[in-house]
């Protein structure tokens, strides 16, 4: 099983949709979860934190399952703005100050 | 603003050219900074963990004789390919996150688009 695992995508939604991701982490000692965000040919860029009551920011909402290891990030009223690569990324404490990132999963909104 | 700075962003370059690309974090001190790299429509892959004052932890199948990391200040890291060839052609990106805060988001650089002819 890999480390951090997310919907392969790609997803290709119209704007205004509601559309979620989702991320499973295989270490249960993992403690900080974050989403970023990449456009193409660009690094990846903070979007939020997860944290554990679940959090949210604006039309971004994250929560975290520690029970199911597993992370999601719900986007409301998408904009074409939003088209990008998503990763969901997990701190694995055997890899010591490292985190890993998932494969991303990559969002097309459509006008 | 941005908080970690690579230079340059772009380099063209002919076979057989060493390159050397920097990672400066701006307003913070890196003890620990990372480098990826990331080829086209593909994930972002771990090459090595950059310790201050100590040599780098390499991931397995990089090169650390290919793949030269040096850091030797807590807000300096490099990286320098040697002798390029045009599969090492790639995104190099690299990201560094705070003195002792080992919970806190990495923040990237702007990343290095590598071209070897």
């Amino acid at each position: 099983r890999k480390e951090v695992e997310q919907d392969p995508g790609p997803f290709n939604v119209p704007e205004g949709a509601t559309v979620a991701f989702n991320c499973t982490y295989s270490n249960s000692a993992s403690q900080s979860f974050f989403w970023y965000r990449q456009d193409c040919r660009k690094e990846p860029k903070l979007l939020m934190s997860v944290y554990s009551s679940g959090n949210e920011d604006g039309r971004f909402t994250a929560q975290l399952n520690r029970a199911s290891q597993y992370i999601s990030l719900l986007i409301r009223d998408s904009k074409l703005s939003d088209s990008a690569t998503y990763l969901c990324v997990v701190n694995m404490p055997n890899y010591g100050q490292n985190f890993v990132f998932g494969p991303g999963t990559r969002l097309s909104v459509l006008p | 603003g941005a908080v970690v700075s690579q230079h340059p962003s772009r380099v063209i370059c002919k076979s057989g050219t060493s390159v050397k690309i920097e990672c400066r974090s701006l307003d913070f001190q890196a003890t620990t900074m990372f480098w990826y790299r990331q080829f086209p429509k593909k994930s972002l892959m771990l090459m090595a963990t950059s310790n201050e004052g100590s040599k780098a932890t390499y991931e397995q199948g990089v090169e650390k004789d290919k793949f030269l990391i040096n850091h030797a200040s807590l807000t300096l890291s490099t990286l320098t390919v040697t002798s390029a060839h045009p599969e090492d052609s790639s995104f190099y990106i690299c990201s560094a996150r705070g003195q002792g805060l080992s919970n806190q988001p990495q923040h990237f650089g702007d990343g290095t688009r590598l071209s070897i002819l």
